[in-house]
């Protein structure tokens, strides 16, 4: 079985700062992904940034990046510059084998202009 | 590319009736779909898994006769709320995929139900 923790209710950071997002999952299996997803008002499910579990080297999509820990099973995401526009829920979830996604309780990031 | 359509984006529906919500993948196919429920403010519960021309797995403490869901082709699935009750009023969001040669998956903008 997986599951996702995430112990950050809520989140703010500054307009143009840096804020970093903790997550915490705990596999069994070799073989899984990782995901951060992001759910703005509209409720749509964006993805901003995914990590193979074998692969090393942390994923890096524009302003946003993880920190992924494998043996301490920790996946972060910092979102560098921020933008009023990244102010949303974020989950983060794991899959295995491509199978179904399982999601943490969220993180709601506001952006202080 | 890996597009999913949610129909409708929301609907209200008197109790005792059926709803029925569909999730195309638009450019790709999709082996397997995946529904999900969201109450207000909270996470992303998985409801069932569905696979393109079997019966869908449900995960535990979901009724399979009130939810019904079909994956008659490799880019339709619907899941078909029956009898629908005031508690079954929250927000369905599916997903599909992935597309061949990535993963994770696209998700659909979501359905939210109403039954009053």
């Amino acid at each position: 079985a997986q599951t996702v923790t995430q112990s950050q209710p809520e989140m703010s950071v500054q307009e143009a700062e840096t804020v970093t997002l903790s997550c915490t999952y705990d596999t069994s299996e070799s073989d899984y992904y990782l995901f951060w997803y992001k759910q703005p008002p509209s409720r749509q499910m964006i993805l901003v940034i995914r990590q193979e579990a074998y692969k090393q080297q942390n994923a890096t999509e524009n302003r946003f990046s993880v920190n992924f820990q494998k043996a301490a099973k920790s996946f972060s995401l910092k979102i560098s510059d921020s933008q009023l526009g990244d102010a949303a829920m974020y989950f983060c979830a794991s899959s295995y084998n491509n199978n179904d996604m399982r999601f943490g309780a969220g993180t709601r990031l506001t952006v202080k202009p | 590319g890996a597009v999913v359509s949610q129909h409708p984006s929301w609907v209200i529906c008197k109790s005792g009736t059926s709803v029925k919500i569909e999730c195309r993948s638009l450019d790709f196919q999709a082996t397997t779909m995946f529904w999900y429920r969201q109450f207000p403010k909270q996470s992303l519960m998985l409801m069932a898994t569905s696979n393109e021309g079997s019966k869908a797995t449900y995960e535990q403490g979901v009724e399979k006769d009130k939810f019904l869901i079909n994956h008659a082709s490799l880019t339709l699935s619907t899941l078909t709320v029956t009898s629908a009750h005031p508690e079954d009023s929250s927000f369905y969001i599916c997903s599909a995929g992935p597309p061949t040669g990535t993963y994770g998956y696209t998700f659909g903008s979501g359905t939210r139900l109403t039954v009053v």
